[in-house]
């Protein structure tokens, strides 16, 4: 069976850029999360959504955005990007929203120069 | 503020012997505790979990022992084998948080042969 699956594995931009970071949800899922990993930090939630509706959000400003569609993938969007948005990005799915155990992506490692 | 402290940044064990990690909470609003495995270049691996309602919980090699009235828990592998090394985080939910999770900044255990 697959696992969760993110694209791309790593990722270069610069300041004020824009970038859409991409996950697949393990078959069967209909919740993703998001989390940033900053290093030497632990992973820290930004979205959850299930059946294309946010369920919950983290402290992160506007320029955080993220959907989820019919086949319950999930794109997150980040705008104008900052150096401080270098990080890992870690998508996590679950059966549904209620779900307490959440089973992660390998990540994309966005690095804003 | 950091809602789950992981106080040590990490730990040295012999093959063979007890490894213990600790975190410690500060909300006693979270009722669901977990412990995530993490090796380099993949997402975190679910290890074990415990809810507010026990006070222990084991899986094989693996045990959470969980204190509530001191907003504690630990993390007790035995015996530890090389394999173990990777960081561990120690994440919570619940509250405000809902399903999603606060996680703790990790510690990095090293099994030595």
């Amino acid at each position: 069976d697959a696992g969760v699956t993110q694209s791309p594995t790593h990722l270069i931009k610069t300041r004020g850029q824009q970038v859409t970071l991409r996950c697949s949800p393990i078959s069967g899922h209909k919740s993703v999360s998001w989390y940033q990993q900053v290093l030497g930090q632990g992973p820290q939630f930004i979205f959850q959504y299930y059946e294309k509706e946010e369920r919950g959000r983290g402290n992160f400003p506007d320029r955080f955005s993220a959907r989820q569609f019919p086949n319950y993938s999930s794109e997150l969007n980040v705008n104008a990007l900052l150096l401080g948005d270098s990080a890992l990005y870690l998508c996590a799915s679950s059966l549904d929203w209620a779900d307490e155990t959440q089973y992660f992506g390998p990540g994309t490692r966005l690095l804003v120069l | 503020d950091q809602q789950v402290k992981q106080n040590s940044p990490s730990l040295s064990v012999q093959e063979g012997r007890i490894s213990i990690l600790n975190c410690d909470y500060t909300n006693s609003m979270f009722d669901y505790f977990l412990w995530y495995k993490k090796y380099p270049a993949e997402g975190p691996t679910f290890l074990i979990s415990i809810s507010s309602i026990k006070d222990k919980n084991e899986d094989g090699r693996f045990t959470v022992f969980l204190n509530k009235s001191a907003k504690h828990l630990s993390l007790h592998i035995v015996p530890s084998q090389p394999g173990d090394s990777a960081v561990y985080f120690c994440a919570a939910s619940g509250g405000t948080y809902g399903q999603n999770f606060v996680f703790g900044p990790g510690t990095r255990l090293s099994v030595l042969p």
